[in-house]
């Protein structure tokens, strides 16, 4: 049984391109939950999804920032017009049913040139 | 609560000692716990859990200690080794709207030989 799979694992982007960071929750989990990390710093919450749902997006950046988690495939965090601030370790967790502690993916590291 | 943008408090320990590990969380509702290892360039790694109704749990040379009286957490790591060597992050379940996971600011574990 394969972990949380997300990919790529590294991605560079210029400064108003757009970045997409996909994450395949572990098999028979449809929670997915975002985090960004920046270097010496904790994860900091950004959204939650269900299959087809967002549950909690109270993390996610106003402007630029987007998450899915569509019936069938991965989940999705897009970024928009993406700036030298997006620069970061953004790492996707899921659950089985939301309610103990999930599995991490190896994240993503975004830098934006 | 929210990690802060601080560096990384560190602890120094020889290898063989025992470590601990503070954390302060910040919601008296909370009732279920955690402590996270990450590496670096992996994705934080699930070490222990508690619930609220207990004060300690027991794991294999790790103890999580709970004193909900001061919001306080504590992971102790018997007869640390080199492969302890790790950044450790308490963090909390917030129920809202579903529930998601709060990292605190992190603590980087360095074991001496």
């Amino acid at each position: 049984n394969a972990g949380v799979m997300q990919n790529p694992r590294h991605l560079v982007r210029r400064r108003g391109q757009e970045a997409r960071l996909r994450c395949s929750p572990m098999k028979g989990h449809s929670h997915v939950y975002w985090y960004r990390q920046l270097p010496e710093e904790g994860l900091k919450f950004m959204v939650y999804l269900q299959k087809e749902n967002i549950i909690d997006e109270s993390g996610m950046p106003k402007e630029r920032f987007s998450a899915e988690f569509p019936k069938e495939g991965p989940s999705i965090l897009r970024i928009q017009q993406v700036v030298r601030g997006d620069s970061a370790a953004y790492f996707c967790a899921s659950s089985p049913q939301g309610t103990e502690g999930y599995t991490f993916g190896s994240g993503t590291r975004l830098t934006v040139v | 609560g929210e990690s802060v943008g601080l560096h990384l408090p560190t602890l120094s320990v020889q290898e063989g000692d025992n470590s601990i590990i503070n954390c302060a969380y910040s919601n008296s509702a909370s009732d279920y716990f955690i402590w996270y290892k990450q590496e670096s360039g992996k994705g934080p790694q699930f070490i222990i859990d508690i619930r609220s109704n207990m004060d300690k749990r027991q794991g294999q040379r790790v103890t999580v200690l709970l004193n909900k009286t001061v919001k306080h957490l504590s992971l102790q790591i018997a007869a640390t080794q080199p492969g302890d060597s790790a950044v450790y992050f308490c963090a909390e379940n917030i129920i809202a709207g579903g529930f998601k996971t709060i990292f605190g600011a992190g603590t980087r574990l360095f074991v001496k030989a």
